[in-house]
């Protein structure tokens, strides 16, 4: 099957860091995704990572992958209230090059 | 510059009106989509163009119709919409629709058009 899994909601504190869950079930998808959607907004592409590599850095963001386990996680450092939007992790590969998406993790930020 | 426009912002609709949605890039891709997002869910893939040509129709209903005029244009031509089809159309493009262990071909997603049919 192609289901991507994500936690449906994350509350954390200005400052603190988030951590945003995701689990696939494609163990031969060859490239994950993480978009952000702010409300009212189209998707922004924030990072992807290659299937081979097990961790990526991109200034705030942290993307780690455990391949064995089919999990994804994105970090946010220092979160601010800018971040606050909805977190949609996506694998490509495998079977079609279609982008599946997860069901979307709604983080929110409080002041 | 990794920008996709979309026209209109919104747009309503009565059932037995013609709407057209457009989609523009200038980033050289070869490959593009449209996707529907309902409230609260992730986009659901609708329609994949690569080098103009129609790739993928997930079993979209024909009273949707894509069109591309060239490599850098992506219509949604609507009639006879139902209700239920109110919902946030996106538009992605990227370089070429194809991918491999040595190349993402990512998806650049435009800011969407948000349809309400009545």
């Amino acid at each position: 099957g192609e289901d991507v899994e994500q936690s449906l909601f994350l509350s954390v504190r200005e400052g603190d860091s988030s951590v945003i869950n995701c689990t696939y079930t494609d163990s031969s998808s060859t490239y994950l995704y993480w978009y952000k959607q702010e409300p009212g907004a189209g998707l922004q592409l924030l990072t992807y990572i290659f299937s081979n590599m097990d961790m990526k850095q991109d200034q705030r963001l942290t993307v780690l992958l455990n391949k064995k386990d089919k999990h994804l996680s994105l970090r946010i450092a220092d979160t601010q209230t800018g971040d606050s939007a909805i977190y949609f992790c996506a694998e490509k590969g495998g079977a079609t090059n279609k982008l599946i998406f997860g069901t979307g993790t709604l983080l929110a930020v409080q002041p | 510059d990794t920008e996709v426009t979309q026209t209109p912002k919104h747009l309503v609709m009565g059932m037995t009106n013609k709407k057209s949605l457009k989609c523009e890039q200038h980033m050289g891709h070869r490959a593009m989509y449209w996707y529907k997002q309902k409230a609260k869910k992730p986009p659901e893939l609708m329609f994949v163009y690569s080098y103009e040509k129609l790739s993928i129709n997930e079993s979209v209903p024909s009273r949707f119709s894509p069109e591309c005029p060239n490599s850098s244009l992506l219509n949604l031509h609507l009639h006879a919409l139902q209700p239920e089809d109110s919902a946030l159309y996106l538009c992605a493009s990227s370089q070429d629709g194809t991918s491999g262990h040595s190349y993402t071909d990512t998806q650049y997603f435009g800011p969407g058009t948000r349809l309400t049919v009545l």
